[in-house]
């Protein structure tokens, strides 16, 4: 257990529809970072929150936001949903901003099904 | 995009044998890690080795890191059925304005049979 909590474990919706992701970081840790895994792209970097702000972006979508609240959890927001967006997101947390030996411990993910 | 490149890409071995995973990177690296994923689970972490270490060990683990041929080696001695997960080696990379960023590879899937 890496003490990185995610709700829920499974979601199914329908295209076109907008969905929640929540994730609480470990008990210390400042940063989240939100990942989507998928069989033909593998696991992709999303983006990052440090201390309730946006730190660094990686490939995620216009229709696809985030943020961290004061009590360092976070949303992950997917709206308009297509099928390709059917993957695993996984949220991960570390003590710091990131680099150098920060290391990210992984929650159990989310597996979004879009019908 | 992929900066790690895993090979194999799956690799099947007996139990009690060892199992050697590489990983091949394309840009300068502050750190290298290696992840280890049962299936459908979360990515737990195993070992970071700086870009100035050139092999680090834990436990069963030996990575060792050359940045000249910017790879990377994970050995896994005396496997145990336990240890069939897919393994990723993750490049942990200056993204500008003060970020890093952490970019995975595909994965090598080991299969250890008892």
């Amino acid at each position: 257990d890496s003490g990185v909590t995610q709700t829920p474990k499974h979601l199914i919706t329908a295209t076109g529809q907008r969905v929640t992701l929540r994730c609480s970081p470990r008990s210390g840790d400042l940063s989240v970072y939100w990942y989507q895994q998928s069989l033909d792209q593998g696991l992709q970097f999303l983006i990052q929150y440090y201390n309730g702000e946006e730190r660094a972006k990686g490939n995620i979508l216009e229709r696809f936001s985030a943020q961290q609240f004061p009590d360092l959890h976070s949303e992950l927001n997917l709206s308009s949903l297509e099928l390709g967006d059917s993957a695993l997101y996984f949220c991960a947390s570390s003590v710091g901003a990131g680099g150098h030996t920060d290391t990210q411990y992984f929650g159990p993910g989310t597996r979004l099904t879009v019908l | 995009s992929q900066q790690g490149e895993e090979d194999p890409q799956a690799l099947s071995i007996q139990e009690g044998e060892n199992a050697t995973m590489n990983c091949s990177y394309k840009t300068s690296i502050n750190n290298l890690q290696w992840y280890r994923q049962n299936s459908g689970r979360g990515l737990v972490h195993l070992i970071l080795i700086r870009s100035n270490e050139r092999e680090k060990h834990s436990g069963r683990l030996r990575v060792t890191l050359d940045t000249s041929k910017k790879s990377s080696s994970l050995l896994i001695t005396a496997s145990r059925a336990a240890d069939t997960a897919s393994y990723f080696c993750a490049t942990d990379a200056y993204s500008g304005a003060g970020s890093y960023q952490l970019t995975f590879g595909k994965g090598t899937k080991l299969s250890v049979i008892p």
